[in-house]
């Protein structure tokens, strides 16, 4: 595609429901970041794959977020046992080559509203 | 743990004029400095981006300035128009690292 895509745009959950969010990164790029924006707030970093690799865990928050990106495109961000704190924009980001070396490029986010 | 400081936290300024957003870090091993600009319902693009072996970076209209010995850099926007409305995030990151750290953000207003 022309753009990170990222699906669904919105997402209502109740507490403690899972949630499952969608990241199509631009064709060929090799890593891809997911990121979590709180209102208001700059992104911060959750976690990095190099192909489907996860190399970099480090700002998942809990035990109940999840990420995986098994063939090395396609990523998934599960979030298990909502609760009212994950309400935020997950953001996913893509660059061509290791790291972020190369420009990442941003999809347009989930909002993810827990209530 | 904020390790990147940007304000002001919203600026409002008049087509022609030039805006200012300033940001601070802490980390001495960070070396690499973007700027993001986001629209409503858009994620980040980035902007601008300097390495600190250099003091200053013009593309445009857009210009970082930067101040190692203060751990400080800025972003000017010259000529501002309405269309550069939006908000504006500083970065900062070791460059080979993937930890991004994000400023606050600037809701930035340009009026006609």
């Amino acid at each position: 595609g022309a753009g990170v895509s990222q699906s669904p745009r919105y997402k209502v959950a109740k507490r403690g429901q899972d949630v499952a969010l969608r990241c199509d990164p631009i064709s060929g790029h090799v890593s891809l970041f997911w990121y979590q924006q709180a209102l208001g707030q700059g992104p911060e970093f959750l976690t990095y794959f190099q192909n489907e690799a996860q190399l970099d865990k480090s700002g998942l928050p809990s035990d109940r977020f999840f990420a995986e990106r098994p063939e090395g495109s396609v990523s998934t961000l599960k979030i298990q046992r909502t609760q009212q704190e994950d309400s935020a924009v997950y953001l996913c980001a893509s660059s061509l080559r290791l790291n972020m070396n190369t420009e990442a490029f941003f999809g347009q986010g989930t909002r993810l509203t827990v209530v | 743990q904020q390790q990147v400081k940007q304000s002001p936290q919203s600026l409002i300024v008049q087509k022609g004029g030039i805006s200012i957003i300033n940001c601070a870090y802490e980390n001495t091993a960070f070396d690499y400095f973007p700027w993001y600009q986001q629209f409503p319902g858009k994620g980040p693009a980035l902007l601008i981006a300097i390495r600190p072996d250099v003091s200053e970076k013009k593309e445009g209209r857009f210009t970082i300035s930067f101040n190692k010995s203060a751990k400080q850099f800025s972003l000017h926007i010259m000529d501002s128009q309405p269309g550069d409305s939006a908000t504006y995030f500083c970065a900062a990151r070791v460059y080979n690292n993937n930890d991004m750290r994000f400023g606050a953000g600037t809701r930035l207003t340009v009026k006609p």
